[in-house]
């Protein structure tokens, strides 16, 4: 069973510019995340889908960032334009559990490196 | 609102020896606490993870983690480390009720290990 591929595995983009970053989960998960790490920070939570809605979207810095889940299945984080800031790993999990706790383990991708220059 | 610190940022042990990562996490209420691991080149890897019940859990790759509710810590050992063990060890906290698997993590231990 293929796990979460993210694409890409490491993106360069010129400040301003507009980068789209995709999310591939396991097939049949429901609930999908993207998270950001900073780098030398810790893993911050984005947001939360559950199928093509967005459950949780709490920790979306601004509005430069838009995630779409179309069709329940791939997410894509655009990001427009981007800042230095916005400078990272980006992370996407998916667990299969419908529910409200963390008892199925969510599954991580490998990143996308993003670097803003 | 709930955070987890991990006050060691780099740690170096011999293979061989052992190994005590520390995790201190902040919440309201009985956490979910968990612990990843990211080889280089590789996305985060659930070790182990403490739900209720016995406090003392095992993960895979010979990992084991320990919840004191009294110190709010939930450090993760390993008796015998092994050179493939080098990488980042995350310490993560998550909710009871709702929310899913959003965690907050900690900033991270790098683990280097020398032969």
């Amino acid at each position: 069973e293929a796990g979460v591929t993210q694409f890409p595995s490491h993106s360069v983009i010129e400040k301003g510019q507009t980068v789209t970053l995709r999310c591939d989960p396991i097939s049949g998960h429901d609930n999908l995340y993207w998270y950001r790490r900073v780098m030398g920070k810790e893993i911050k939570f984005l947001l939360h889908f559950v199928k093509e809605s967005k459950q949780d979207e709490s920790g979306m810095p601004n509005n430069r960032f838009l995630a779409e889940r179309t069709g329940g299945t791939y997410s894509t984080l655009k990001v427009q334009p981007a800042e230095l800031e916005d400078s990272g790993v980006y992370f996407c999990a998916s667990s299969p559990y419908l529910g409200q706790g963390p008892e199925t383990e969510a599954f991580f991708g490998q990143g996308t490196r993003l670097t803003v220059v | 609102a709930q955070s987890v610190t991990q006050p060691d940022i780099h740690i170096t042990v011999s293979e061989g020896a052992s190994l005590e990562l520390r995790c201190n996490y902040s919440y309201g209420a009985t956490p979910y606490l968990f612990w990843y691991v990211q080889s280089p080149g590789q996305g985060l890897q659930l070790l182990l993870k403490y739900f209720s019940g016995d406090t003392l859990v095992q993960g895979i790759k010979g990992f084991e983690a320990e919840f004191k509710r009294s110190q709010s810590s939930f450090n993760l050992r390993k008796p015998s480390v092994h050179w493939s063990d080098a990488a980042e060890y995350f310490c993560a906290v998550g909710p009871h009720t709702g929310g899913g698997n959003k965690l907050t993590f900690g900033t991270g231990t790098q683990l280097k290990v020398e032969l």
